[in-house]
């Protein structure tokens, strides 16, 4: 166990639905960063977020969108869903510096898009 | 812009041999970071180098970073099968507040 927990770890849908993807991050860990892999593909960047705000974007799609909250778990909110959204979604946590262990992953969300 | 290349990007090799996986990147950076991720699964942290010379040794893996090159290796000896998998590095950018910059991945198959 890496500390991140991230829900749910699978999730179906239909395309044009909505989904809100959660992750906890590691105690003490200040920054969350969300990524997405496609099969077989590296990791795209989406978006960070420091103690509640948004620190940096990536290649995050409109249909995206993110948020984290006071108690620091944040969600990835991904709408109008299409078959190419299928992924694997993770979710890293890190200090406000990724210094002496980089960033911690969770386990990840499997998203398939029927 | 920071840019992270690896290579090769796909490596199959027998057990027993020993290879080398590069990691050049394009701007300076004295943090680099080697992930490992098996087919499906999260990212594992192997090695975090922080400084120009610094190598790390864990089994039968070996990283090193040269910052004067831009450089780091990950250097495998005797592989056996176990090892295969996926191998990330990842640049902290200082003039983007050290966010990690990654290379593509080098997929390693290790054959019996």
């Amino acid at each position: 166990d890496s500390g991140v927990t991230q829900t749910p770890k699978h999730l179906i849908t239909a395309t044009g639905q909505r989904v809100t993807l959660r992750c906890s991050p590691r105690s003490g860990d200040l920054s969350v960063y969300w990524y997405q892999q496609s099969l077989d593909q590296g990791l795209q960047f989406l978006i960070q977020y420091y103690n509640g705000e948004e620190r940096a974007k990536g290649n995050i799609l409109e249909r995206f969108s993110a948020q984290q909250f006071p108690d620091l778990h944040s969600e990835l909110n991904l709408s109008s869903l299409e078959l190419g959204d299928s992924a694997l979604y993770f979710c890293a946590s890190s200090l406000s510096t990724p210094s002496s262990y980089g960033y911690t992953f969770g386990s990840g969300t499997r998203l398939t898009v029927v | 812009e920071l840019k992270v290349e690896q290579n090769p990007l796909f490596l199959s090799m027998q057990e027993g041999k020993n290879y080398t996986i590069y990691c050049n990147y394009s701007t300076t950076s004295d943090r680099l970071y080697w992930y490992r991720q098996d087919p499906g699964k999260s990212l594992e942290s192997l090695f975090v180098l922080l400084s120009n010379g610094a190598v790390k040794q864990e089994g039968r893996l070996m990283a090193s970073l040269d910052t004067k090159a831009r450089l780091s290796t990950l250097h495998i000896t005797a592989a056996v099968h176990d090892l295969s998998a996926t191998y990330f590095c990842a640049v902290a950018y200082m003039d983007s507040n050290y966010q990690l910059i990654w290379g593509a991945g080098t997929k390693l198959i290790i054959k019996p």
